[in-house]
């Protein structure tokens, strides 16, 4: 039973571009979510995080929105090609100290030229 | 040390022998992860260590599996009685607190033959 799901495998956006990453969770203690992205043969590199109580974080181009009931979203702006990695959403129940981090299956962002 | 370091890199082994993956954390990281990556998912939560302890071992998938992290740094998976099921990428993950920003290895690419 996947508590947090990237409905995407793929996405492909054109260089330049907006690229929007959707995550859907179903655990209601989840207070805190992180997207990591990942290369082939790394491990995953943190990028950017959001506490329940806020709905906008942003950092340089990366965004993520906490604006609707269970639901992530990470934008990309402008889309480079060094983008180009799989993105993973995970979530966290950190109020109660339930601090394992579960993760979705993720999505693999392409930005084309 | 700069990173979350994981050993070996690659481990190739035989059905039914017994394995260890080792990690070594951020210098001062308390809370420390051990997930399971397989082709196409995203990492898979086994075991999070806060200090020596196992806070919360509910992702080990049977008794083959084990952790330790005896003095609250270095952390060694051990495997029992390797399964062809078992291959898979093994991502340790530290952090300074639960349940927040976690850094990842590079990982431990496990292949029972």
């Amino acid at each position: 039973d996947q508590q947090v799901k990237q409905n995407s495998p793929s996405l492909s956006v054109q260089e330049g571009r907006i690229s929007i990453l959707n995550c859907d969770y179903t655990n209601s203690m989840f207070d805190y979510f992180l997207w990591y992205k990942k290369y082939p043969a790394e491990g995953p590199t943190f990028l950017i995080s959001i506490s329940s109580i806020k709905d906008k974080n942003e950092d340089g181009r990366f965004t993520v929105l906490n604006k609707s009931a269970k639901h992530l979203s990470l934008h990309i702006v402008p889309s480079q090609p060094g983008d180009s990695a799989v993105y993973f959403c995970a979530a966290s129940d950190e109020k109660w100290r339930d601090d394992k981090i579960i993760f979705g299956k993720g999505t693999r962002l392409h930005i084309l030229p | 040390g700069a990173g979350v370091s994981q050993t070996p890199s690659n481990k190739v082994t035989e059905k039914g022998k017994y394995v260890e993956l080792r990690c070594d954390p951020i210098s001062g990281h308390t809370a420390l992860y051990w997930y399971r990556q397989s082709l196409g998912q995203g990492p898979e939560f086994l075991i999070y260590f806060q200090g020596t302890g196992a806070a919360d071992d509910s992702g080990l998938p049977n008794d083959r599996f084990f952790a330790v992290r005896p003095e609250g740094s270095v952390s060694t998976l051990k495997i029992q009685r390797t399964e062809r099921g078992d291959s898979a990428v093994y991502l340790c993950a530290s952090s300074t607190t639960g349940g927040t920003e976690a850094f990842f290895g590079q990982g431990t690419r496990l292949t029972v033959v």
